[in-house]
């Protein structure tokens, strides 16, 4: 069964250091998306991405985030400078649809320890 | 006002019973209903989805949807113990692309 993978499944970083979150997303989707969950709260919407553009941004996608599909295969998320509060699994997902059947799947997660 | 609120739990069932989810919404234009199932540390796995008013029913699970009270519900039929993790409920506002998740309800079945 098709499904989501990502890497690496742990990061740990410096704050202030870059750090770019990896995911191939199931091959015929044509959506995909980021979510992030910090330990024991829960899963907050980051961006989704269409036809090769931003298609949604929460307030938490500031300008120290940016998405890039560089390839056929894979999406990837970037924090230029990482704080504290960045600390969180970060989820991709994707789907074959729209809004609003927009079954998504998602990833296993990075869990992004910022220190 | 909480966009998607589920009660915490933690909610506990004995192993064959029926457990039952809940959750309500507060953006009425929303067009579609998920739940998922994130067991501890793990990713969200979706369950069930529902568009339309009324049941949906999917092996041991079934999802319930009322819009006129923004509310929709998952029924576990002959809970197991590996049904025991976090249900997320989540939905898609009108107008938008992302999902909004609810903080989750805990479920335990116990033996």
């Amino acid at each position: 069964e098709p499904e989501v993978t990502q890497t690496p499944s742990h990061q740990v970083t410096q704050m202030g250091q870059e750090v770019i979150l990896r995911c191939v997303p199931i091959s015929n989707h044509l959506y995909f998306y980021w979510y992030r969950q910090i330990l024991g709260q829960k899963v907050e919407f980051l961006v989704s991405f269409y036809n090769n553009e931003i298609s949604e941004k929460s307030e938490i996608f500031d300008d120290q985030f940016s998405v890039e599909r560089p390839d056929g295969s894979n999406f990837t998320l970037k924090i230029r400078s990482t704080k504290l509060e960045d600390s969180a699994m970060y989820f991709c997902a994707s789907s074959s649809g729209g809004a609003p059947y927009n079954e998504q799947f998602f990833g296993p997660g990075t869990r992004l320890t910022v220190l | 006002q909480k966009e998607v609120e589920q009660n915490s739990g933690p909610l506990s069932v004995p192993e064959g019973a029926i457990a039952s989810l809940n959750c309500t919404y507060s953006d009425r234009g929303s067009q579609s209903f998920f739940w998922y199932r994130q067991y501890s540390g793990k990713s969200p796995e979706l369950i069930m989805f529902i568009y339309s008013n009324g049941d949906k029913e999917d092996g041991r699970f079934t999802a319930q949807l009322n819009k006129a009270s923004q509310y929709v519900s998952l029924l576990i039929r002959d809970s197991q113990p590996s049904d025991s993790a976090t249900y997320l409920c989540a939905v898609n506002p009108f107008g938008n692309e992302k999902l909004t998740f609810g903080t989750g309800t805990r479920l335990t079945i116990i033996p």
